[in-house]
């Protein structure tokens, strides 16, 4: 069973700074995602990555996958990103219809 | 952009009752799948369904839960004795299939299940 750590739980920041969250895994993985959800509750698909790096807009989305170890960053963050970040994984071995295992996500906040 | 749609967005129901939980995937998605996140606590993988059929389940999965497709767009979720413990906010997700690489899952904005 796959166990998957994000750090920190909680960060508060102030707008503009550069915001790192972090996700480490103990078992390989075939994809790994980085989900945003909402004070709402809805989630949001932002990467989903099984190498490299990805880049949207302010957001990049890195993976070490020897090290089992991705990484979110946020440049310029802004008061509209508040809101948890949540990392899942898809372990190997159950085919494509694996669900997926998640982090307990990190709640960011950033103030104006 | 295509989405993921759940209804009722929020559902009451007495403890003991019947309730079920509907979604309608993105239409040419093959995969798909119920997740819930009880209130404070991390998402947590219940079942995927692939070609008519269960294709993983989680041990939260019990006999009292069950999922259908019965039509070509429509994938429901069956609590069928709800139990206090059952409170929280579901989610549906579709995938578009195995064979173009790795696919990205899209959620749906969750159903909050609330039992008194």
């Amino acid at each position: 069973k796959n166990e998957v750590e994000q750090s920190p739980q909680n960060l508060t920041a102030q707008e503009g700074e550069f915001i790192t969250i972090n996700c480490s895994y103990s078992v390989g993985i075939s994809a790994l995602h980085w989900l945003q959800q909402h004070p709402g509750g809805g989630i949001v698909s932002l990467f989903m990555l099984s190498s490299g790096k990805k880049k949207h807009g302010r957001l990049i989305a890195t993976i070490n996958i020897q090290e089992k170890h991705s990484s979110l960053h946020i440049t310029a963050s802004h008061p509209r990103d508040s809101a948890v970040y949540i990392c899942a994984v898809r372990s190997w071995g159950g085919g494509g219809a694996d669900g997926l295992t998640f982090g307990k996500g990190t709640h960011l906040i950033i103030q104006p | 952009e295509p989405e993921v749609t759940q209804t009722p967005s929020h559902q009451v129901t007495q403890m003991g009752q019947e309730v079920i939980l509907r979604c309608v995937p993105i239409s040419n998605h093959l995969y798909f799948y119920w997740y819930r996140q009880i209130l404070g606590q991390k998402v947590e993988f219940l079942v995927s369904f692939y070609n008519n059929e269960i294709s993983e389940k989680s041990e939260i999965f019990d006999d009292q839960f069950s999922v259908e497709r019965p039509d070509g767009s429509n994938f429901t979720l069956k609590i069928r004795s709800t139990k206090l413990e059952d409170s929280a906010m579901y989610f549906c997700a579709s995938k578009l299939g195995r064979g173009m690489g790795n696919q990205p899952q899209h959620f749906g904005d969750g159903t909050r299940l609330s039992i008194l």
